[in-house]
């Protein structure tokens, strides 16, 4: 099993829809939590940052963590063109990894369009 | 308050040149990394470096060497390029290991 896992998509929905991305891990060691936004020839950009399980909210944007059952989510409301990219979580154990190496361990992303 | 800066933006190389690839964070950050992208790859560490002074090999490190010139700056040198390492490199940096990655726009390599 791939430490984490996410649906590459694509996903194309009409504009104004709730979007729903997921991302499943298997590292129960894993506390920080990320989603990051890349547009087509940029760099990854960090869209929401969270630690442990539970909901934040920015804006359009909400974020998921259930680590009982290692499942992340990001819901995108009333969704805009602008959205349109590929959504990428991240997720490490941080200062728990233990040693000296730092592990973010990231998903494939997922494309998104979403047609005006 | 630039972030992450790469150069160069695009390179095309003939298999066995050498080249490096610049990064400069103006962020005052502890650790920078070097990723690579490839489609239906995702992301994949090359090397890090914790702190100054110091810098580990990640997940596909061979045929690469990096330097950490100072705190700024993180170099990405590819001593005799092969068509294997066509691809879109990226730069990251972070304050610790508690605060999330923000990353350069990349560079883009072709190697013929």
């Amino acid at each position: 099993q791939k430490e984490v896992e996410q649906d590459p998509g694509p996903l194309s929905v009409p504009e104004g829809a709730i979007v729903s991305l997921n991302c499943t891990y298997s590292n129960s060691a894993f506390q920080y939590f990320m989603w990051y936004r890349q547009y087509s020839r940029k760099g990854p950009e960090l869209l929401m940052y969270t630690y442990s399980s539970g909901n934040k909210e920015d804006g359009r944007f909400t974020a998921q963590v259930d680590k009982s059952s290692k499942y992340i989510s990001l819901f995108i409301r009333d969704s805009q063109p602008s959205d349109s990219a590929t959504y990428l979580c991240a997720m490490s154990g941080g200062a728990y990894s233990g040693g000296s190496n730092y592990k973010l361990t990231f998903g494939k992303g997922t494309l998104l369009t979403v047609n005006p | 308050n630039a972030g992450v800066t790469q150069t160069p933006k695009f390179q095309v190389l003939k298999t066995g040149q050498s080249m490096t690839l610049q990064c400069a964070q103006d962020m005052n950050h502890n650790s920078m990394y070097w990723y690579r992208q490839d489609p239906g790859m995702g992301l994949r560490l090359i090397y890090y470096s914790a702190s100054e002074g110091t810098t580990d090999k990640g997940e596909v490190p061979n045929g690469y060497n990096v330097s950490r010139l100072n705190k700024r700056e993180f170099s990405l040198r590819l001593e005799s390029a092969a068509p294997s390492q066509t691809s879109v490199y990226f730069c990251a940096s972070h304050r610790d290991r508690d605060s999330p990655l923000h990353f350069g726009n990349g560079t883009r390599l072709t190697v013929t």
